[in-house]
């Protein structure tokens, strides 16, 4: 079965601590992608990389960094974690779709609370 | 950029009924990919159906099937005989050809006994 593992199921973090959240697919996917999850609101993508050292901007990147230093892996750092940071965290990767539907493969999420 | 509308935030269905999820998006391109996300109470995101825009055909899985009305931008999921392991949060996705994806904000669908 091809698996997304995040890190951490549930993680509770004081304002201003670093946060990293881990994410590793074993399904050699090119694109990887972290999206934050709030009621009402949907997925709303934070960061993503269509390689390794590749990042890009996503809607709402203000507050968090990232790195991807193997293909495999793709971290999303908090570097001064606030109380608005309160959310759930998704991890996916996806092969880049050429003439193929290219869907996400998602990970079982990270439910951070800042206190 | 593209934007996806799920209007219904919640539904309910009887157990063995049918039941219809609505979802519009608004695009300016003409290949893309749509498709259902399904998010049970422990969270992790499955995907139920995925439909080529370029194809006429609906998608069908087992009880899983989708109106795609390409000029009307809609994409409905219709869940026949509806069992309680349907209840979950769904998602409308929209992938551009640029890989991107856009999610519409869910329907949270409860299955009652």
């Amino acid at each position: 079965d091809v698996k997304v593992t995040q890190s951490s199921r549930y993680l509770v973090k004081r304002t201003g601590e670093k946060v990293f959240l881990e994410c590793v697919q074993d399904m050699d996917h090119e694109n990887m992608f972290w999206y934050r999850q709030d009621p009402g609101l949907g997925l709303r993508l934070i960061y993503f990389s269509y390689d390794v050292k590749m990042k890009e901007k996503g809607d709402i990147p203000e507050g968090y960094s990232v790195s991807r230093e193997k293909k495999e892996r793709f971290s999303l750092i908090l570097e001064s974690a606030s109380t608005n940071q309160t959310s759930m965290y998704l991890c996916a990767s996806s092969r880049p779709g050429q003439g193929y539907p290219g869907e996400l493969f998602f990970g079982e999420g990270s439910r951070l609370t800042v206190l | 950029a593209q934007t996806v509308t799920q209007s219904q935030p919640e539904m309910s269905v009887q157990e063995a009924e049918t039941v219809t999820l609505s979802c519009t998006y608004d695009t300016s391109e003409s290949d893309y990919y749509l498709f259902w996300y399904k998010q049970p109470p422990s969270r992790q995101m499955i995907l139920v159906i995925r439909q080529e825009a370029y194809k006429q055909q609906n998608a069908t899985e087992n009880r899983f099937s989708v109106n795609f009305q390409k000029a009307a931008k809609s994409f409905s999921l219709k869940i026949s005989d509806s069992q309680l392991g349907d209840a979950a949060m769904y998602f409308c996705a929209y992938r551009s050809l640029g890989n991107q994806f856009y999610f519409g904000t869910g329907t949270s669908l409860t299955v009652i006994p």
